[in-house]
Order: structure tokens, then C-alpha cells, then sequence
């Protein structure tokens, strides 16, 4: 168990919709990190937080937004999903990528019909 | 440009083999951070190991060791003596010193057979 929580584990939805996807990082982590994994586009950086603030945008669609919570929970909001947004969403959290451990929750696993 | 190539998409060996996984990676930052990460067949990725670009000494952790070059701008990562429990997706990953854009190569694919 990585001490990372996301909800839900699966999401069914249609075109259309609009999702948010939580993430609860380890206890004492800043920093989250939320990625994507497709078989079209492999694996994607989106988006990091780190304390409330967001600190680096990856490929991230301006239909999809994030927010770090003063608890440090976060959520990843994705709207006007199509069919191509059917991915699973990681989120891990650290407290510095550069000298400590980064920990990946189990993924949300997003599938738009 | 920052970019990672992990060119060998499957790679089957059987178990007790060595087994080596290549990354090659363009970065015109002179700081930057290499990564190799698993993702086993449940899904879920863990984090191997982190390098510097001012540390080339490799790294050995039990079976595995990270072979770090500079001059060929490559991260290779070796099993020795492979286990089925080794079979798993492997991401060979960079950022740049500046932010956390992590940069993922392709990953690949790795059966150990028994």
C-alpha cells in the first residue's frame, strides 16, 4: 500500500459529461502529481501541485482542470469528456521528486461511451 | 527538446536470465533527473530509482543496477537473474532541473518466462 488514495476506481460515463476524480496523497507529502496513461498516448504528465499551488502543466486539455486543497487532497476535474479521455488517471504525490520517494496511487480508470 | 526512447518495446526472456532495458534521452538542460519506474500486470507504478546528471556512478539495488552515461546519454537498467515476478511494464523517465514535467518513454515490455 502506497499511503496514496484515489476514488473512484472505476468511472463509466457518456460523452458529454463532466467527472472529477479525488486524490488523497501520503501523509506529509506536498507535492501531487496527476497522470494519464492511454494506449494511444502511453504515459502523460498532466499536472502538479504542490502546497495549494499549482507548480508544472504537462499536457493537460484546457477542458480539464485540477486544485489542491488546503488539506492537500486533490481533485481532477475533466468536462466535455469524449471518447479519447477513456485513460486510467494516476495521481502520486512526493514530498521532493528530485530527492525522495514519489508514490503512486492505484488510478482511476475513466471509460467514456 | 526533451525527449526518452525506450526502443525495445518486448523483450521475453526465460527466468535466471540477465536481462537489459535501454533508455536513450535528449535533454539540452545541463541539470536534469532519470527515473525508472515498474508497472507491473495489477497496474499500479512504483518508482525504482532516481538519478542525477552529476552523479554517474551506477547504482546496484540486489538483482537490479542502473547503468548511467552521459557521453551516450543513456539509463539502462539490468536484472540480473530474472524472476517471474519480474515481468512488468518499465518506464524510463526524465525532468528537467527547472520544474516536474516528467517526460515518460514508451515503456517496455518485459516477460520472464518460466
Amino acid at each position: 500500500d502506497s499511503g496514496v488514495t484515489q476514488t473512484p476506481k472505476h468511472l463509466i460515463t457518456a460523452t458529454g459529461q463532466r467527472v472529477t476524480l479525488r486524490c488523497s496523497p501520503r501523509s506529509g507529502d506536498l507535492s501531487v502529481y496527476w497522470y494519464q496513461q492511454s494506449l494511444d498516448q502511453g504515459l502523460q504528465f498532466l499536472i502538479q501541485y504542490y502546497n495549494g499551488e499549482e507548480r508544472a502543466k504537462g499536457n493537460i486539455l484546457e477542458r480539464f482542470s485540477a486544485q489542491q486543497f488546503p488539506d492537500l487532497h486533490s481533485e481532477l476535474n475533466l468536462s466535455s469528456l469524449e471518447l479519447g479521455d477513456s485513460a486510467l488517471y494516476f495521481c502520486a504525490s512526493s514530498l521532493n521528486l528530485r530527492t525522495d520517494t514519489q508514490y503512486f496511487g492505484p488510478g482511476t480508470r475513466l471509460t467514456v461511451l | 527538446a526533451q525527449k526518452v526512447t525506450q526502443a525495445q518495446t518486448e523483450i521475453s526472456v526465460v527466468e535466471k536470465e540477465d536481462v537489459t532495458l535501454d533508455c536513450v534521452y535528449e535533454t539540452r538542460d545541463t541539470t536534469y533527473y532519470l527515473f525508472w519506474y515498474k508497472q507491473p500486470p495489477s497496474g499500479e507504478l512504483v518508482f525504482l530509482i532516481r538519478r542525477n546528471s552529476f552523479d554517474e556512478q551506477n547504482e546496484i539495488s540486489g538483482r537490479y543496477s542502473w547503468n548511467f552515461q552521459k557521453s551516450t546519454s543513456s539509463f539502462n537498467f539490468t536484472i540480473t537473474a530474472s524472476q517471474v515476478v519480474d515481468s512488468a511494464v518499465y518506464f524510463c523517465a526524465l525532468i528537467p532541473n527547472r520544474d516536474d514535467k516528467i517526460i515518460f518513454g514508451k515503456g517496455t515490455r518485459l516477460h520472464i518466462l518460466p
